[in-house]
């Protein structure tokens, strides 16, 4: 079956150091992969996608995340931590018709002052 | 720009009660869908829309009926509520051309007793 893994379920980082949100997916053909945010009590916000092309994708507030066809990952970064940057974290694939999105379990972003 | 509206944001139901959650966007976007997150599973798929008068299920429709009368609303109905359904249900829509780019509403948190 076809799915996005996010492999923990929190991660803990300190301010001004790098962060990584990990993602792996198992989907057939070329996939179309995204990453969105959700602050508290809140809806989800886009954060990037990858599509095509360049495999290292660059998103809002800073994040970018890289496709690797070879491991199967598509992990979220950040080169330095912000405490503003903790939410939960999601992983998405779409295929078919690239609209309906299949979403990972997510992540916990913890970034600590 | 109201961007996507849902009400309401907190409901309470009985087993066996019945209730529609209202979803309005003021975008013009063609593509709607609604969404249930639970604690662990991420966010499925409930129903989709791919424009006024076309519905169409998701990954978890069983319990619940859309319909999609004008390109701005898209109600999600809860037939007869079960403990089951007590959930976060999210609803967003997509521009043309955008792909997976979703934009959310806010939440309607429902608790079926």
């Amino acid at each position: 079956a076809q799915s996005v893994a996010q492999p923990e379920d929190q991660v803990n980082v300190a301010e001004g150091n790098p962060l990584t949100v990990k993602c792996t997916y198992s989907v057939s053909g070329n996939p179309y992969l995204f990453w969105y945010v959700q602050y508290p009590n809140r809806g989800l916000q886009f954060l990037l996608k990858y599509i095509t092309g360049d495999n290292l994708v660059k998103g809002s507030y800073g994040f970018e995340a890289e496709f690797n066809k070879s491991q199967t990952s598509f992990h979220l970064k950040k080169p330095s931590a912000l405490v503003s940057d903790s939410a939960l974290y999601f992983c998405a694939y779409s295929s078919g018709s690239a609209r309906q999105l299949t979403f990972g379990s997510g992540t916990q972003l913890t970034v600590l002052p | 720009n109201a961007g996507v509206t849902q009400t309401p944001k907190f409901q309470v139901l009985k087993t066996g009660q019945s209730m529609t959650l209202q979803c309005a966007q003021d975008m013009n976007h063609e593509y709607m869908s609604w969404y249930r997150q639970d604690p662990g599973m991420g966010l499925r798929l409930i129903h989709y829309s791919v424009g006024a008068g076309i519905t169409d299920q998701g990954e978890v429709p069983n319990g619940y009926n859309v319909s999609r009368s004008t390109t701005e609303d898209f109600p999600l109905r809860l037939l007869s509520a079960a403990p089951s359904q007590t959930s976060v249900y999210f609803c967003a829509s997509t521009p043309r051309g955008r792909t997976g780019e979703l934009f959310f509403g806010e939440g309607s948190r429902l608790t079926v007793l």
